[in-house]
Parts: structure tokens; sequence; C-alpha cells
């Protein structure tokens, strides 16, 4: 159980486009997803908070309008990143947080890796 | 806010012998602490979590304590093997309705054959 998917896994993209990475939770019913990035050898940077249903909180310094989020469902979110510029290249992973007993645990998805040429 | 600070940030240890990561936190309010390993490319695994109302939890080879007091957790794993390899991070959870985690900087550990 609590397997989230992650699509795609890798996109590589001109500067000035947008990108839409796709987070799924396959067999539980995500309450909230989030949003991370990660440099190489660096930790994870929490972007935002998803809560299905209501707007994206985002952590400082994160531009709300360069990084779309929708949570639609309570097993789909996505993230848009808007306008790409290669700064923007990053590995990007989405957690999922289930209802129920054990609500603080996180599951990963397998990262997308963006590319901005 | 929440601060995790991880130390080591690499440890290199000999096939057969334990490893400790230590973090410390600064909300006394936190309450979760989970561990994650990830391997290169590929995603966080939860490998162990402990709540504040344990202070010690033990998973085969593996164990986590937590010093509420102090604000610290380790992560002790116990006969590593060349499988154990990877990056480990600790986190710890944000008290309020979000259930953030904030995550310490990494230990990359490399069990040597």
């Amino acid at each position: 159980g609590a397997v989230v998917s992650q699509h795609p896994s890798r996109v590589i993209c001109k500067s000035g486009t947008s990108v839409k990475i796709e987070c799924r939770s396959l067999d539980f019913q995500a309450t909230t997803m989030f949003w991370y990035r990660q440099f190489p050898k660096q930790s994870l940077m929490l972007m935002a908070t998803s809560n299905e249903g209501s707007k994206a909180t985002y952590e400082q310094g994160v531009e709300k309008d360069k990084f779309l989020i929708n949570h639609a469902s309570l097993t789909l979110s996505t993230l848009t990143v808007t306008s790409a510029h290669p700064e923007d290249s990053s590995f990007y992973i989405c957690s999922a947080r289930g209802r129920g007993g054990g609500t603080d645990t996180q599951y990963f998805g397998p990262g997308t890796r963006l590319t901005v040429l | 806010g929440e601060n995790v600070e991880q130390h080591p940030s690499t440890l290199s240890v000999q096939e057969g012998d334990s490893a400790v990561i230590k973090c410390t936190y600064s909300d006394s309010a936190s309450n979760y602490f989970p561990w994650y390993k990830q391997e290169l490319g590929k995603r966080p695994q939860l490998i162990i979590d402990i709540r504040s109302n344990v202070g010690e939890k033990k998973d085969q080879r593996i164990a986590v304590t937590l010093n509420k007091t102090a604000k610290h957790f380790s992560l002790h794993i116990t006969e590593t093997q060349p499988e154990d390899s990877a990056v480990y991070f600790c986190a710890a959870s944000i008290k309020d309705s979000s259930y953030k985690l904030i995550f310490g900087s990494g230990t990359r550990l490399l069990v040597r054959p």
C-alpha cells in the first residue's frame, strides 16, 4: 500500500515553455500532497503544500505564479512550471499524506527530472 | 520556524560495522520524526519513524532513538551491508495543521565491502 506515482519521470524542454508534472496516490486518498525540489547532492526543499479542493500554500521564496499547483481530487495533484528557464532545472518530487492512522507519514513519488535548455 | 541539523554529512564504514547518524531539531512542539533512505536518482523511502511519546524504536537492523529534552534523535544501523549505501535524511514535523516535514541536510553513507 501507499504507492505514489509521478509523471513524467524525465522531461527536457526549451526555455520559455511550460511543463506539467502529475502526482497520483494509487491506493489511498491523499488529503495533502507536498511538492519538493531537490538540487544535486542537496536536501529536499519544500515548495508548497497542496490540499484537495483548496489553494496551495507556498513556502517563502517560492513564486506561486511560476509554480502553479492544482489538487483537483484526493488522488491527483499537478505542478506546472510556467515559462521554465535553465535555473528551474531540478529534480521535482511529490509526496502524499493519507487519511487515517499515522497521518503524519509522507510517501514519495519517484520524482521528475526537469532539464530546461 | 523549525530547523533540523544533521551530522555527519558523509560516513564511511566497513561492512558489518555500525553506523550512527544524528539530528537535532529546534521546535520543541515537533512530535514526529521519520528517517528516509534515498538512492541515487530514486525517491526517498521511509525506513523508520518515531513519535514523541516513545524514546526508542527498532526494526531489525535499524533503530531510532529520541531524546525530547535535548531535542535530538539518531538513526542506528547495525551489521551494515553494501546495499545500505545511500543518502539518509532525517525530518521533523511542523506542529500545525499542515503536517509539513522539515528535512535535515542528509548523510551520505558508504559501506565498504
